[in-house]
């Protein structure tokens, strides 16, 4: 069964860099048939993708936050992480990590299993 | 504002059957799929449904999925307390160099 668990400080303070982890377990986050992907809620609203990343590196993100964040892998632990530079009060919200898997096409486009996810709070 | 449009709240008694609405435009709805989750706050959330209407398994067929043009919907029949939850629909968009968007949600309260 694979498992999804978000790690990382509640509360950043603004303009600085809000990082986070995903410990993924039950799946090796090398296999080329999955990629990983961060994806929020702000307080009152609906869900946001953030971005996604290969095993190979090779990433993918949201092109309103693109020149702020880096999504990486570290096969070594079996995790992937989120940095997102220079947060504001918008950046406040539930961070969530998930699996983007194949349902069969070209591309991977199952966001299945996801974490619990996380808090985070810009202070300012 | 979210890319896809869906309805802030639907109801319904247990046993009814209960749809919602989700819409989009032709860069995500046009040439791609609606994908549907299911989220209980606090908990992770879920697929539920995918390329329109297609069930992952282990979810029941009283959850069904549709696409017409840049429109869809999910229903449930056979309304149970334990689906009430915040449901969200999903496409790529193919604007700009593409990227997943997602509807506003929708919280179902069993009433």
């Amino acid at each position: 069964q694979v498992q999804l668990q978000e790690s990382g400080p509640g509360l950043v303070k603004a303009s600085q860099t809000l990082s986070l982890t995903c410990s993924v377990s039950g799946a090796s986050i090398s296999r080329s048939d999955y990629y990983w992907s961060w994806i929020r809620q702000p307080p009152g609203k609906g869900l946001e993708w953030i971005g996604y990343v290969s095993y190979s590196r090779s990433a993918h993100y949201n092109p309103s936050l693109k020149s702020r964040l880096t999504i990486s892998v570290d096969t070594s632990k079996n995790q992937f992480s989120l940095e997102l530079s220079s947060v504001t009060a918008a950046d406040t919200a539930f961070y969530y990590c998930a699996r983007l898997a194949y349902s069969g096409g070209y591309d991977p486009d199952l966001f299945h299993p996801w974490g619990q996810g996380t808090q985070v709070i810009v202070s300012s | 504002q979210s890319v896809l449009t869906q309805p802030a709240s639907v109801s319904g008694t247990p046993g009814q059957r209960v749809t919602m609405s989700c819409s989009g435009g032709s860069s995500n709805f046009g040439n791609n799929y609606v994908y549907w989750y299911q989220h209980v706050p606090g908990m992770a959330p879920k697929l539920l449904i995918y390329r329109n209407n297609q069930r992952p398994s282990g979810v029941p067929d009283r959850f069904s999925g549709s696409k017409s043009g840049t429109s869809a919907s999910l229903a449930i029949s056979g309304l149970r307390s334990e689906d009430e939850a915040d449901y969200y629909c999903a496409a790529w968009d193919d604007s700009l160099s593409g990227s997943w968007v997602f509807g506003g949600g929708t919280k179902l309260t069993v009433l």
